[in-house]
C-alpha cells in the first residue's frame, strides 16, 4: 500500500551546522510533497512544498530536494539554530486526492 | 500562510462523557477539513475528511458513531468524541486547505 517513511527517527546536529532530513515514499503516483515542522504540544507547521515537476525548491534557510527515480525526498536546513529543534514530517499526496500521507517523523535536536 | 484555530486547546473529562472540539479556518473558506489523531511520539493518523454540507468520510477503523463530525459552515468543523474512554486520550489536530493543508494548534484530550 501507500507509505511514506523516514530513514532516521532521530538526528542530532551541532548548532550552526547544516541538517539533512530524509524521507522515502513508495507511491509512484505521488506528485506533491510537503515538509512540516512540529514543536512539542503544537500542530504541524508548513515549511516548504514541492511538486513532482521540480527536483529542487528553496526557501529561507531550507531546501527540499526530490528524486523521483528513487522516490526520495530530503529537507536541508542551513545553519541549524536551537529554534529548529522539533519533529519534522514529510507528507505526500497525488493529483485529485486531498488526503495527505505522513511519514513517521524525524526528531531534530541541536547541540550547543 | 492560512490560519486555522482549534478550541479548546486542552480538555479533561470523565469516562463516558462527550467532548466537542471546534476547528475554524480564520482567513479563508474551507469546503473540506481534516481531522487527525496523534499519539505520543507517533505520526499523524487521518481519522476523517469533513465535507461542508455533507457527510464526513471516515478512514478505515475509525468509528463514525463514536467520532461525530459536523461541518455546517465553510469556516467551522466540529469533532465530538462520544462516550469517551481513557483510550481516546490523544492529541487531536484539524487541518484545512486553501491550497496546501494548514494545521490547527491541536487539542489535548485526557479522559479519566
Amino acid at each position: 500500500g501507500e507509505s511514506v517513511g523516514l530513514h532516521l527517527p532521530t538526528l542530532s546536529v551541532q548548532e550552526g551546522d547544516n541538517s539533512i532530513i530524509n524521507c522515502a515514499y513508495s507511491n509512484s503516483a505521488s506528485d506533491y510533497f510537503i515538509w512540516y515542522k512540529q514543536e512539542s504540544g503544537k500542530g504541524p507547521q508548513f515549511i516548504i512544498d514541492i511538486r513532482s515537476n521540480m527536483d529542487k525548491r528553496q526557501g529561507q534557510r531550507v531546501t527540499v530536494l526530490l528524486n523521483k527515480t528513487v522516490k526520495h525526498l530530503s529537507l536541508q536546513i542551513a545553519a541549524t539554530q536551537p529554534g529548529d529543534s522539533a519533529v519534522y514530517f514529510c507528507a505526500e499526496t497525488h493529483q485529485g486526492a486531498q488526503k495527505l500521507v505522513f511519514g513517521q517523523g524525524t526528531r531534530l535536536t541541536i547541540n550547543p | 500562510g492560512a490560519v486555522v484555530s482549534q478550541h479548546p486547546s486542552r480538555v479533561i473529562c470523565k469516562s463516558g462523557t462527550s467532548v466537542k472540539i471546534e476547528c475554524r479556518s480564520l482567513d479563508f473558506q474551507a469546503t473540506t477539513m481534516f481531522w487527525y489523531r496523534q499519539f505520543p511520539k507517533q505520526s499523524l493518523m487521518l481519522m476523517a475528511t469533513s465535507n461542508e454540507g455533507s457527510k464526513a468520510t471516515y478512514e478505515q477503523g475509525v468509528e463514525k458513531d463514536k467520532f461525530l463530525i459536523n461541518h455546517a459552515s465553510l469556516t467551522l468543523s466540529t469533532l465530538t468524541v462520544t462516550s469517551a474512554h481513557p483510550e481516546d486520550s490523544s492529541f487531536y489536530i484539524c487541518s484545512a486547505s486553501p491550497k496546501t493543508q494548514y494545521f490547527g494548534p491541536g487539542t489535548r484530550l485526557l479522559v479519566l
